[in-house]
């Protein structure tokens, strides 16, 4: 399996556009995690789906970040309209189990400027 | 919620020296306890983890301690090597409403040839 596949690995956006973050989880995992990190805060939890359903969407700072997992193959993280707080790298993982042995992909570097 | 606590920040130790990075944890539910580790421009790699129903587990030159009275759990590595410098992060399962895992602050170790 190539694991988790993220994409762009690298965005560089202006304040007020529309970024949308992509993930693709390893095949037969369940459980879907987007997770956001910064030096301040650490990694983050978002949001996360199990069976395409979002299940816990709490970390989700406001209503300009959404997120959709329209298949089990697929997932969006979308930031509308981004900001420069925004900054950060996003990463996505997915895991058999809730709670355990999560593979992380290689994140999607984001810069607002 | 669960709250990781992670110490130390940095830590820098010479070639074949030992490290050791501790964390304590706090909902008394928790029941599973990984360690990732993060190269940069990567994302977080799972290098070995801990049940609640285990006090020690060892991998080659890794192994993770757990003290579930005192709510702290420990990573030890021996024979410390340059490919060792990365940041490590424990991380917990909290238990509210769904399981998922709560990350530490996270540890930079440099190994100094």
């Amino acid at each position: 399996d190539a694991g988790v596949i993220q994409s762009p690995r690298h965005e560089v956006t202006e304040m007020g556009q529309e970024v949308t973050l992509r993930c693709k989880p390893i095949s037969g995992h369940d459980y879907l995690f987007w997770y956001r990190q910064t030096m301040m805060r650490g990694l983050e939890l978002l949001i996360y789906f199990n069976n395409n359903v979002p299940i816990d969407d709490s970390g989700m700072p406001e209503d300009r970040f959404s997120a959709k997992m329209p298949n089990a193959s697929f997932s969006t993280l979308k930031i509308q309209p981004s900001e420069p707080r925004d900054s950060a790298v996003y990463f996505c993982a997915s895991s058999l189990e809730t709670g355990a042995g999560y593979t992380f992909g290689s994140g999607t570097r984001l810069t607002v400027v | 919620g669960e709250n990781v606590e992670q110490h130390p920040s940095t830590l820098s130790v010479q070639e074949g020296d030992s490290a050791v990075i501790k964390c304590t944890y706090s909902d008394s539910a928790s029941n599973y306890f990984p360690w990732y580790k993060q190269e940069l421009g990567k994302g977080p790699q799972l290098i070995i983890d801990i049940r609640s129903n285990v006090g020690e587990k060892k991998d080659q030159r890794i192994a993770v301690t757990l003290n579930k009275t005192a709510k702290h759990f420990s990573l030890h590595i021996t024979e410390t090597q340059p490919e060792d410098s990365a940041v490590y992060f424990c991380a917990a399962t909290e238990f509210q409403g769904a399981q998922k895992l709560v990350f530490g602050q996270g540890t930079r170790l440099t190994i100094n040839p």
